[in-house]
């Protein structure tokens, strides 16, 4: 079968850096996708990653490493704005996106 | 540039009807996608469509069906409604590659009774 794993939940102050995990099994693999879903709103995409290493895009970078089967989002210097939730999305060989469930992040003060 | 666009923003059945939901993608774009994202919860893969054909199905009874037009909008049907179908029903489009970025609408609410 498949599978995505992340966090459910994760808390983290305002202008630090956080760090979000996403381990995977799938039967195909052609590329992690990261998506933000403010409350009431849709999917907005922010970085996808076809090839081992780093993407950075702005305060948002992500990270793949297909041998371990693994990649994060990393956001840095946090803004209330950015509290959202979070999916990583695995591109398979059946031409769809397989979404994990979701870290919801919160933003403190 | 136009977003992909869904119709209606909300909607209320009762247990047993049909509901139909409607999907733009953005222009150029060839495939569309629907994903059922239930409250608090991640995005279920529906239905895939790419120029006018069915082209993948989630793990979705046949009650959920739809099509795409020659103008590559979409429609989704759900018959015999059930509680449990009381979602938010997001849509997606891309190029139509396959594996490219997909962008979404604001949804559509749907909620049975």
């Amino acid at each position: 079968g498949q599978s995505l794993e992340q966090p459910s939940e994760v808390t983290a102050v305002e202008g630090a850096i956080v760090q979000i995990n996403c381990t995977y099994q799938t039967s195909g693999f052609y590329g992690l996708s990261w998506y933000q879903q403010h409350d009431g709103g849709a999917p907005t995409f922010l970085s996808y990653n076809a090839l081992d290493g780093l993407e950075e895009t702005g305060r948002f970078s992500s990270f793949l490493s297909r041998s371990d089967s693994y990649g994060y989002l990393l956001l840095q210097e946090l803004q209330m704005k950015d509290s959202a939730s979070y999916f990583c999305a695995v591109g398979t060989g059946a031409n769809n996106l397989f979404f994990g469930t979701g870290t919801r992040l919160t933003v403190i003060p | 540039e136009a977003g992909v666009t869904q119709s209606p923003t909300h909607l209320i059945k009762t247990r047993g009807q049909q509901a139909t939901l409607r999907c733009s993608p953005i222009s150029g774009h060839t495939s569309v996608y629907w994903y059922q994202q239930a409250l608090g919860l991640g995005l279920q893969f529906l239905l895939w469509y790419d120029e006018g054909e069915e082209r993948n199905r989630g793990n979705f009874p046949p009650r959920f069906s739809g099509r795409q037009f020659p103008n590559y909008s979409s429609e989704l049907n759900v018959n015999a409604l059930e509680l449990e179908d009381s979602a938010l029903y997001l849509c997606a489009s891309s190029l139509g590659r396959g594996t490219d970025t997909q962008y979404f609408g604001p949804g559509t609410r749907l909620t049975v009774l």
